[in-house]
């Protein structure tokens, strides 16, 4: 019921394209939904997050979408640039809670 | 601010010996936590602190793993003895209280242990 699942485990798109990451959780007590991105050699930085009250939020090229009754949530790259290069880690808390749980990374290549 | 600050960067140890990683969070967050990441389980949690006090240690793989945060600017995190199982990178991240649900990661050990 911990888990966050996410997939795919990498993925492959061409400049321009749109890059979508998914992720399923179980337990409906999640209420926080952050996405990191992690640059080789580096560690996990926030990148943008959302809260079930919505379901879409959208900053820049960025966007989460959330589906609460399917307990879904995706990251979309629109006009994926080789500098997002990186890899993606959705994951999720709530407020009973102080822990953030990782999904399993998704590693993603854009080429030109 | 300088962010969360790890060191070493690269370790390389025997197995059997005594390894040491340290981390100096953010000034003014009151949440330290461990992860692991290896290509098999991803990022996993293995200890955090709040106010300088374990709060769940649930994730700690066996008794040869140990954390302590003498102070709100140190913690360490200790493997002994170690085994080439434990070969990862570690990262150490704080966040400034409940309220503020970001975690800021510092660059992470990467331990090998041969």
């Amino acid at each position: 019921q911990q888990q966050v699942k996410q997939s795919p485990q990498s993925l492959i798109v061409q400049k321009g394209g749109i890059s979508i990451i998914n992720c399923a959780y179980e337990n409906t007590a999640f209420d926080y939904f952050p996405w990191y991105q992690q640059f080789p050699g580096k560690g996990p930085a926030l990148l943008i997050a959302i809260r079930p009250d919505v379901s879409e939020k959208k900053e820049g090229r960025f966007t989460i979408s959330f589906n609460k009754s399917a307990k879904q949530f995706s990251l979309h790259i629109m006009d994926s640039q080789p500098g997002d290069s990186a890899t993606y880690f959705c994951a999720a808390t709530f407020g009973g809670t102080d822990k953030l749980i990782f999904g399993t990374g998704t590693r993603l290549q854009v080429f030109p | 601010d300088a962010g969360v600050i790890q060191s070493p960067r690269h370790e390389v140890t025997e197995m059997g010996q005594e390894v040491t990683l340290r981390c100096k969070p953010i000034s003014g967050h009151d949440y330290l936590f461990w992860y692991r990441q290896t290509m098999m389980r991803g990022l996993e949690l293995l200890i955090y602190f709040n106010n300088n006090v374990p709060i769940d240690d649930s994730g700690m793989p066996e008794d040869r793993f140990s954390a302590k945060m003498p102070n709100a600017s140190f913690s360490t995190l200790k493997i002994q003895p170690s085994e080439p199982r434990d070969s990862a990178v570690y990262f150490c991240a704080s966040r400034r209280d409940r309220t503020n649900t970001e975690a800021f990661f510092g660059q992470g050990t990467r331990l090998t242990v041969v």
